[in-house]
């Protein structure tokens, strides 16, 4: 079956960068897009951005350009988003999901979620 | 604030119809299909309905949806105890190049 598999919480203090794995399994890992998205505790839904396992193109929310960056290792089939200069409201649950596009059967797969807690 | 609007919260009874909508703009839901999900405490969202208003398997046929224009609806027909949850709409923006969540809606069953 299908499985996104992150890594584990991580505690930062403000300031630093935090880079967060996703290995997805169970189907051909270059044939779909790796979308992050992030939930502040008691908050809604915020997408972060994309990767095209593919070819490695990545499309970034405007608000958090230049201070992520999303990579893929494609001899692990594992995709890393790294997230620079945290803040205290960067603390959140970060989800890797499976992208299909707009008009694709997208978010129909999830990672368990990565709890990141920024705090001094 | 959330570029897609939903109402914060929604209630009903136990086999009552409740629709939960989703308000968005020409760039995302006037130009792109929704996608529907349900998320409970501590867990990841899972998807409920994507374009053409298909629902993935084990979705339940309670669960339905409709899109006019910029907007959308969710709706649960024959509400059970265990649809008690968080609803979120979803769409890509044309303008911000990026997918647009609504901010949710909490559902109660009374």
């Amino acid at each position: 079956q299908v499985l996104l598999v992150q890594s584990g919480a991580e505690l930062k203090k403000p300031g630093a960068s935090v880079k967060v794995s996703c290995k997805p399994s169970g189907y051909s890992f270059n044939t779909y897009v790796i979308s992050w998205v992030r939930q502040a505790p008691g908050q809604g839904l915020e997408w972060m951005g994309w990767i095209n396992t593919y070819n490695g193109n990545t499309n970034h929310a405007r608000h958090l350009q230049g201070r992520v960056a999303m990579t893929t290792d494609t001899s692990t089939s594992t995709v890393y988003m790294e997230l620079r200069n945290l803040g205290s409201d960067d603390t959140a649950m970060y989800y890797c999901a499976r992208d299909a596009g707009s008009f694709g059967i997208s978010f129909d797969h999830w990672g368990q979620g990565t709890l990141v807690t920024v705090s001094s | 604030q959330s570029v897609l609007t939903q109402p914060p919260s929604a209630s009903g009874t136990p086999g009552q119809r409740v629709t939960i909508s989703c308000s968005g703009t020409s760039s995302n839901l006037g130009s792109h299909p929704v996608h529907w999900f349900q998320q409970f405490p501590g867990t990841a969202p899972k998807l409920l309905m994507y374009p053409n208003y298909q629902r993935p398997s084990g979705v339940p046929d309670r669960f339905s949806g409709s899109k006019s224009g910029t907007s959308a609806s969710l709706t649960i027909s024959g509400l059970q105890s265990e649809d008690e949850s968080d609803y979120y709409c979803a769409a890509w923006d044309d303008s911000l190049n990026g997918w647009v969540f609504g901010g949710g809606t909490k559902l109660t069953v009374l």
